[in-house]
């Protein structure tokens, strides 16, 4: 069993549906991360969060600290928002400097 | 700051040849990192740096492979006598602080293909 477990895997949505990511983690963390990854390669950084909710534009992060569970959602979505997003988590049980990642969702907005 | 620059973007190799990477990162961010990742997973950790000190290793970095960071600023990463099973995308990463506590800048990445 990975530390870090997304899903789904692959997520097609049409133009203007709410989406939802999950992403359960198996070790004490200090911090979660949110990141979304291009064609190509670039990484960017969505959010960071050790407790409750984020909000950025259309996009929100929450936590659940004790359930070790956070989830990512995107509100009317749109086709550039079409990438692979990835959990990663930090913390104690792993060394306090790195990552430990999912494998990532592979998300698809067709307009 | 144009953020964390990778260079070359794009490596192709033979086998048993030497490759380096170059990754400058956000010129106040005292922590950079090394992470390798292959076609459908997520990236998997190699090697850490704060300021010029290396303080963590993974075991997936073998002897033939080697990072420095000589001024704390800029890093490489060298892979010597490269086999297929090194093809993949090399990310580099910065912070201010550890990712625990601060958040990350990744450069674009250097994929790698080793014929």
């Amino acid at each position: 069993k990975n530390e870090v477990e997304q899903s789904p895997q692959n997520l097609t949505a049409q133009e203007g549906e709410f989406i939802t990511i999950n992403c359960s983690y198996s070790v004490g963390i200090s911090a979660l991360h949110w990141l979304q990854q291009h064609p190509g390669g670039g990484i960017v950084s969505l959010f960071m969060l050790s407790s409750g909710k984020k909000k950025h534009g259309r996009l929100i992060a929450t936590i659940n600290i004790q359930e070790k569970h956070s989830s990512l959602h995107i509100t009317a979505s749109h086709p550039r928002d079409s990438a692979v997003y990835i959990c990663a988590v930090g913390g104690r049980e792993t060394s306090g400097s790195r990552l430990t990642f999912g494998e990532g969702t592979q998300l698809t907005v067709n307009p | 700051d144009t953020g964390v620059s990778q260079n070359p973007r794009h490596k192709i190799t033979k086998r048993g040849q030497n490759v380096t990477f170059r990754c400058d990162p956000i010129s106040e961010h005292n922590r950079l990192y090394w992470y390798r990742q292959t076609l459908g997973q997520g990236p998997e950790f190699l090697t850490y740096f704060q300021n010029e000190a290396q303080l963590e290793k993974s075991r997936l970095l073998s002897d033939r492979f080697s990072a420095e960071r000589p001024k704390g600023s800029f890093s490489t990463l060298e892979i010597q006598r490269t086999e297929q099973g090194d093809s993949a995308m090399y990310l580099c990463a910065s912070s201010w602080l550890g990712p625990s506590t601060g958040e990350l800048f990744f450069g674009e990445g250097s994929r790698l293909t080793v014929l």
